[in-house]
């Protein structure tokens, strides 16, 4: 059965600062692995997509890297900013179903 | 607005009713599921539709059954809810590699 573990469960940081966020995962047979924002009281919103056969993706301030061999992904975040906080959640997707880490709560204090 | 819609947003209910979360989506999307979200336990998905006709079990069947008569909706029905079933509830669909997810029902059970 397919584990995803994401640490640390929380973080805060002052704003301006470079961070990264941790997800490892058991099996490496996936189809791709996703990373989600999640609001307080909302829904969850698709950062970035890295398919299997990829090692990064980018976008904006956002990058998400992927070492399948060894189950592990990273989100690193540039410069962050207070409209960064949230809940920080990965998910691998692999046969028609998502697994979801329970995410990292992240606080980017003014 | 295309998206996925969920209701009702907040639902209590007493131990032993039943009751049914709508999920409906007009981007034509072929796979729909279900997830519940619990406290440090992230989401884990409870059914979900491949197509018109086409259901099966997640990770946490037991309690739920779905159907999908139409390609836009895809109702999830508690039968007889318990306390364990206190969660917030999640709609997604999907074509490709690309999810949306709806903002949810947050469900309480006494």
């Amino acid at each position: 059965k397919q584990e995803v573990t994401q640490i640390p469960a929380a973080l805060s940081v002052p704003e301006g600062e470079n961070l990264v966020l941790n997800c490892s995962f058991t099996d490496s047979a996936i189809y791709n692995l996703q990373w989600f924002r999640q609001d307080p009281g909302k829904g969850l919103t698709s950062l970035l997509l890295i398919q299997s056969s990829q090692r990064e993706q980018t976008s904006g301030r956002l990058n998400a890297s992927l070492d399948k061999s060894s189950g592990r992904s990273t989100l690193y975040i540039a410069a962050s900013q207070p409209g960064d906080s949230a809940t920080y959640l990965c998910a691998v997707y692999n046969f028609n179903k998502f697994y979801f880490g329970s995410g990292t709560k992240l606080n980017v204090k003014p | 607005n295309a998206g996925v819609t969920q209701t009702p947003k907040f639902q209590v209910l007493k131990t032993g009713q039943s009751m049914t979360l709508q999920c409906a989506q007009d981007m034509n999307h072929e796979y729909m599921s279900w997830y519940r979200q619990d406290p440090g336990m992230g989401l884990r998905l409870i059914h979900y539709s491949v197509g018109a006709g086409i259901t099966d079990q997640g990770e946490v069947p037991n309690g739920y059954n779905v159907s999908r008569s139409t390609t836009e909706d895809f109702p999830l029905r508690l039968l007889s809810a318990a306390p364990s079933q206190t969660s917030v509830y999640f709609c997604a669909s999907s074509s490709g590699a690309s999810y949306t997810f709806g903002s949810g029902t947050r469900l309480t059970v006494v």
